[in-house]
């Protein structure tokens, strides 16, 4: 158990629906970091937060967008879904930012886009 | 553009062997590297890392190699154990970034008793 936890863990929905991943990080991360990983795809760097600011963006699509609270949990917004979205979605926090700080990754939310 | 390769999709090996998974690279400005491991409904988890100024990391029995001219890393089993068994995941970083990490496509290792 990395102490990441991600909810929900399977998530089945339709075309233009919108959807709501929740990251809550291990305690006393301040990082917060979202990965794609699609069908045999390596995972995909989306979006990184630290202490509540946003501090790197990937390849993110602008129908997605995320935020962390104040209680540092994140939540990553999908909206106008399409199929190509359907994808396993991980969360990841470290310490700091960095590379030197170890991510640890949460067990992932699974989307289903049908 | 995939900066980070990893071009076998799998391997297998028998126990006690040694494994060896490959990973390729083209921005020259990667200058630190991991391997993660990953187990099926399992987020990845750390493995071990190597910095650029080295080309050699080892802990227990997994060791890193870099070649920084070929661009090249890789990853030593040794002796693999068939719970070794997973997905690994090779990754790359700029330290001067703030640690965002671009993915290989991974290569399942499949260690046999």
């Amino acid at each position: 158990d990395s102490g990441v936890t991600q909810t929900p863990k399977h998530l089945i929905t339709a075309t233009g629906q919108r959807v709501t991943l929740r990251c809550s990080p291990r305690s006393g991360d301040l990082s917060v970091y979202w990965y794609q990983q699609s069908l045999d795809q390596g995972l995909q760097f989306l979006i990184q937060y630290y202490n509540g600011e946003e501090r790197a963006k990937g390849n993110i699509l602008e129908r997605f967008s995320a935020q962390q609270f104040p209680d540092l949990h994140s939540e990553l917004n999908l909206s106008s879904l399409e199929l190509g979205d359907s994808a396993l979605y991980f969360c990841a926090s470290s310490v700091a930012t960095g590379p030197y700080n170890e991510q640890f990754f949460g067990p992932g939310t699974r989307l289903t886009v049908l | 553009d995939q900066q980070v390769k990893q071009n076998s999709p799998s391997l297998s090996v028998q126990e006690g062997r040694i494994s060896i998974l490959n990973c390729d690279y083209t921005n020259s400005m990667f200058d630190y590297f991991l391997w993660y491991k990953k187990y099926p409904a399992e987020g990845p988890t750390f493995l071990i890392s190597i910095s650029s100024i080295k080309d050699k990391n080892e802990d227990g029995r997994f060791t890193v190699f870099l070649n920084k001219s070929a661009k090249h890393l890789s990853l030593h089993i040794v002796p693999s154990q068939p719970g070794d068994s997973a997905v690994y995941f090779c990754a790359a970083s700029n330290s001067g970034n703030t640690g965002k990490l671009i993915f290989g496509q991974g290569t399942t290792l499949q260690v046999k008793p």
